[in-house]
């Protein structure tokens, strides 16, 4: 079964600093790799898709690496901003089937003003 | 174009009872995956319905049943509620024929248990 781990679960980073956040799967046989955000209490809003034939990603501020043979994620947010904050949620989607999303526990991540 | 919506928002019941959850896709979507999220976990999946049929399932007992109805909207029941269950319930829908199977998220139903 796939399981899906994030590292930091927690991250706290001043106005404007790069950061980058880790996810790591145990089942390189997937689909595709999504992010997303989730602010507190709230839904998933989908970030970026990085498919298993591509390499990375890019929306804005926001660059996805995917390297499948380690089976392992990064994404890459650049000047972080306050607005910024939020838990940052990786999935890993499986090949058979209902083609449903394995997701890690999210790294919370607050940027300080 | 409409995005995927849930109701209600919040939900407070009785173990023992049942409960009915309700999504409504986004507009020309044709799957809807059901997901539970218990607080500080991430999303796990319990099944998914295409074409109103179900299309696979998470490792959830029987008493988590669903619905898609002919306009692709969707229902959750949960039978016998347990303490456990208390959680944030979302809704996936995602266009099948599309490369990526990428899924839009509802914002949620917030269950409770006592």
């Amino acid at each position: 079964k796939q399981e899906v781990t994030q590292i930091p679960a927690a991250l706290s980073v001043p106005e404007g600093e790069n950061l980058v956040l880790n996810c790591s799967f145990t089942d390189s046989a997937i689909y595709n790799l999504q992010w997303f955000r989730q602010d507190p209490g709230k839904g998933l809003t989908s970030l970026l898709l990085i498919q298993s034939s591509q390499r990375e990603q890019t929306s804005g501020r926001l660059n996805a690496s995917l390297d499948k043979s380690s089976g392992r994620s990064t994404l890459y947010i650049a000047a972080s901003q306050p607005g910024d904050s939020a838990t940052y949620l990786c999935a890993a989607r499986d090949q058979t089937g209902a083609n449903n999303l394995f997701f890690g526990t999210g790294t919370r991540l607050t940027v300080i003003p | 174009e409409t995005g995927v919506t849930q109701s209600p928002t919040h939900l407070i019941k009785t173990r023992g009872q049942q409960v009915t959850l309700r999504c409504s896709s986004q507009s020309g979507h044709n799957t809807v995956s059901w997901y539970q999220q218990a607080l500080g976990q991430g999303p796990q999946f319990i099944f998914q319905y295409y074409r109103e049929e179900e299309n696979g399932r998470g490792n959830f007992p029987p008493r988590f049943s669903g619905l898609q109805f002919p306009n692709y909207s969707s229902e959750l029941n949960v039978n016998a509620l347990e303490l456990d269950d208390s959680a944030l319930y979302l809704c996936a829908s995602s266009l099948a024929e599309t490369s990526g199977f990428e899924q839009y998220f509802g914002p949620g139903t917030r269950l409770t248990v006592t």
